[in-house]
């Protein structure tokens, strides 16, 4: 079956500006999760949904940063105001529940903030 | 606070065993994992371990877990240059539901 889904997959951006990266999971998956991955980093907890619930926020760098999930389902990324540390590679993942289920991945979005 | 913590690069020659260390430091594990991700290419689930196992072996890869050290390794039998790739250890706490990742393990495979 299709797994999970990430756009774009590349974007360039100039400081100051906004941008919204999008999450497809898998079908039926409740729990999605994003984290960032820096150049010769590991990966950095973001956001976490499950369900209906209120989403973890814990990980998110600044106010700048905020998720949502619409629908129990795609969830968009959103960083206001860009700096050039917001360079990264924005992964998300999907698990069926939550409670450390193996996590799926997508390819990832390469955010360049010039 | 949490930590996952790995040798971040490794060479070996096609043929032989490879061995990737991990020590964590959270005792609430319920999952490890190992991940893989190759040049240009997303993360993808090599294999995982429960916490309450000490061994599980997958065709070339056998995963070896040390509670009462916080070690965990992996190991990769007759090892293939297509086996060249970051290796990520991933430490799933059963206390908030998060995977705690290592910095990566760059494999290099030489012909």
């Amino acid at each position: 079956g299709a797994g999970v889904s990430q756009s774009p997959s590349n974007k360039v951006t100039e400081k100051g500006k906004d941008v919204e990266l999008r999450c497809d999971p898998i079908s039926g998956h409740t729990a999605l999760y994003w984290y960032r991955q820096s150049l010769g980093q590991g990966l950095e907890f973001l956001i976490y949904f499950q369900g209906n619930s209120a989403p973890d926020k814990s990980g998110l760098p600044s106010d700048r940063f905020s998720a949502e999930r619409t629908g129990g389902s795609v969830s968009t990324l959103t960083i206001q105001r860009t700096q050039q540390e917001d360079s990264a590679v924005y992964l998300c993942a999907s698990s069926l529940t939550r409670d450390t289920d193996t996590q799926y991945f997508g390819p990832g979005t390469r955010l360049t903030v010039l | 606070g949490e930590d996952v913590e790995q040798s971040l690069f490794l060479s070996v020659r096609e043929g032989d065993s490879s061995v990737i260390n991990c020590t964590y430091t959270d005792s609430s594990s319920t999952y490890l994992y190992w991940y893989k991700q190759e040049p240009g290419a997303g993360l993808q689930l090599l294999t995982y371990i429960f916490s309450n196992m000490d061994m599980k072996q997958d065709q070339r890869l056998t995963v070896l877990l040390n509670k009462k050290d916080k070690h965990l390794s992996l190991r990769i039998a007759d090892t293939q240059t297509g086996d060249s790739a970051i290796y990520f250890c991933v430490h799933g706490s059963s206390n908030t539901g998060k995977l705690i990742f290592g910095q990566g393990t760059t494999l290099q495979v030489k012909p």
